[in-house]
């Protein structure tokens, strides 16, 4: 079945530096894969979507790899605020689109 | 606001009562997920709807859960005989008008306890 992991423990990083989360993923081949962040005691939101012929994708501060090979995207926060943080969540899509499946996520803390 | 709304945003249940969950997704979006979600993971799917049609339902939705999205608008997720293992956030999603399926929207949810 498939598996998506991300790092479990939280990021702690200083204001101004590059955050750099991962996600893993086995047994699948996703066309599409997306981050969201979460907030507490909200749902998740949209961030950014890569293609699975798609290297890298960049929007303002973000920026996205895909590496299909190594089944692996990154995900990075340059310049980071503490308003950044959040728990990040990465998801990958079924055929058809009829379902999405969603990593744990990884908790990001931007300290002043 | 024009985004996903879901109703009641908290929900206190005692174990064996019924519950029904309400959501209003965004209006042009013709796809709409349920998902639940416990503290520290991630969603997992419970059910997709296009339109009407409930085509997608998550081998974990034992068959005391139900959902419906009559006339393709809003939908309702019901759950019956409740257990303490079903507290969680349940969240709804929309997709699709010009936003297209990818992006999904989520409403706050609604945060389920059973004692």
């Amino acid at each position: 079945s498939q598996k998506i992991e991300q790092n479990s423990e939280a990021l702690n990083i200083q204001e101004g530096k590059t955050a750099t989360l991962t996600c893993n993923y086995t047994n699948y081949s996703p066309a599409y894969l997306q981050w969201y962040r979460q907030d507490p005691g909200r749902g998740p939101v949209f961030l950014l979507l890569i293609r699975e012929n798609e290297k890298e994708k960049r929007k303002e501060r973000l920026k996205v790899t895909f590496d299909t090979t190594l089944k692996q995207s990154l995900f990075h926060i340059t310049a980071s605020q503490p308003a950044d943080s959040a728990t990040y969540l990465c998801a990958l899509d079924s055929d058809n689109f009829n379902k999405f499946y969603f990593g744990s996520g990884t908790k990001l803390n931007v300290k002043p | 606001d024009t985004g996903v709304s879901q109703d009641p945003r908290h929900k206190i249940t005692k174990r064996g009562q019924n519950v029904t969950f309400r959501c209003d997704p965004i209006s042009e979006h013709n796809r709409l997920y349920w998902y639940r979600q416990t503290l520290g993971q991630g969603p997992e799917f419970l059910t997709y709807f296009q339109n009407e049609a409930q085509l997608e339902k998550s081998r974990l939705l034992s068959d005391r859960f139900s959902a419906e999205r009559p006339k393709g608008s809003f939908s309702t997720l019901e759950i019956q005989r409740t257990e303490q293992g079903d507290s969680a956030m349940y969240l709804c999603a929309s997709s699709g008008g010009t936003e297209g399926r990818e992006k999904l929207f989520f409403g706050s949810g609604t945060q389920l306890s059973v004692l």
